[in-house]
């Protein structure tokens, strides 16, 4: 199985200020025949299901605000939040979506400083 | 719009086997470009992935080799729903159960509103 391995697990960041959450897999999620990583973020708030944000490392799901954005190729990856809003506070998961069985990350618990 | 709704029971005695349904409205189960995923949620495991059915000419599915031996995911079409049976359970079973639809990237985008399910005797 692949392993995804989040950094923080928790971060504390301003209002207004920029939020960076980093998933790294045990191996490469890069489909080579259409050159896209499979690499998904989803957000979780208490009590909700979580939320699909990004696929495919940077294709925002319709409706997701553009301060949310995704990077990286390979094994790596990273979710940024360009200017922390309070609805934002959440804890939010990183998943790999091309190797059966889908795994996640262990989770980024993220709340306002 | 599409939606998820799951029904189920809460309480399951071990041994026995927990059995959830998840209906699809504004999508069809048969659709050939969805799959249809059960996952658990649990404070010693996280986020699981437990299987998918889906349907490209045959129907097909997939399961995690930690369960691979106990579980069975069913779709039903004439209800435009699908199952999860998860045999021999254990209070280790107990979980956060949800359904989600896999889109044309696989990525899961839309899920049911979760049921708690509790192992206990």
């Amino acid at each position: 199985d692949i392993v995804m391995t989040q950094s923080p697990d928790s971060l504390a960041v301003s209002l207004g200020e920029r939020a960076t959450i980093n998933c790294k897999s045990s191996q490469s999620v890069l489909y080579s025949s259409n050159n896209k990583n499979y690499l998904a973020w989803y957000q979780q708030k208490p009590g909700q299901p979580p939320k699909l944000l990004i696929h495919w490392t940077s294709t925002r799901e319709s409706g997701v605000p553009d301060r949310f954005s995704g990077s990286g190729s390979g094994t790596d990856f990273t979710l940024t939040i360009s200017s922390l809003q309070a609805e934002d506070v959440a804890v939010y998961y990183c998943q790999q979506h091309y190797h059966i069985p889908y795994t996640f990350g262990q989770g980024t618990k993220l709340e306002i400083k | 719009q599409i939606q998820l709704q799951q029904s189920g029971p809460g309480l399951v005695k071990p041994s026995q086997t927990l059995s959830l349904t998840c209906a699809v409205s504004g999508d069809g189960v048969s659709s050939n470009s969805a799959a249809w995923n059960w996952i658990r949620q649990s404070p010693s495991r996280g986020l699981e992935w437990l299987g998918r059915t889906y349907y490209r000419s045959n129907w097909y599915s997939d399961y995690a080799v930690s369960v691979k031996s106990r579980i069975t995911i069913n779709p039903d079409t004439s209800k435009n729903q699908f199952s999860l049976h998860l045999n021999s359970v254990t209070p280790d079973d107990t979980a956060v159960y949800y359904c989600a639809r896999g889109g044309l990237s696989w990525a899961l985008d839309c899920w049911g509103q979760g049921t708690l399910v509790t192992v206990s005797s």
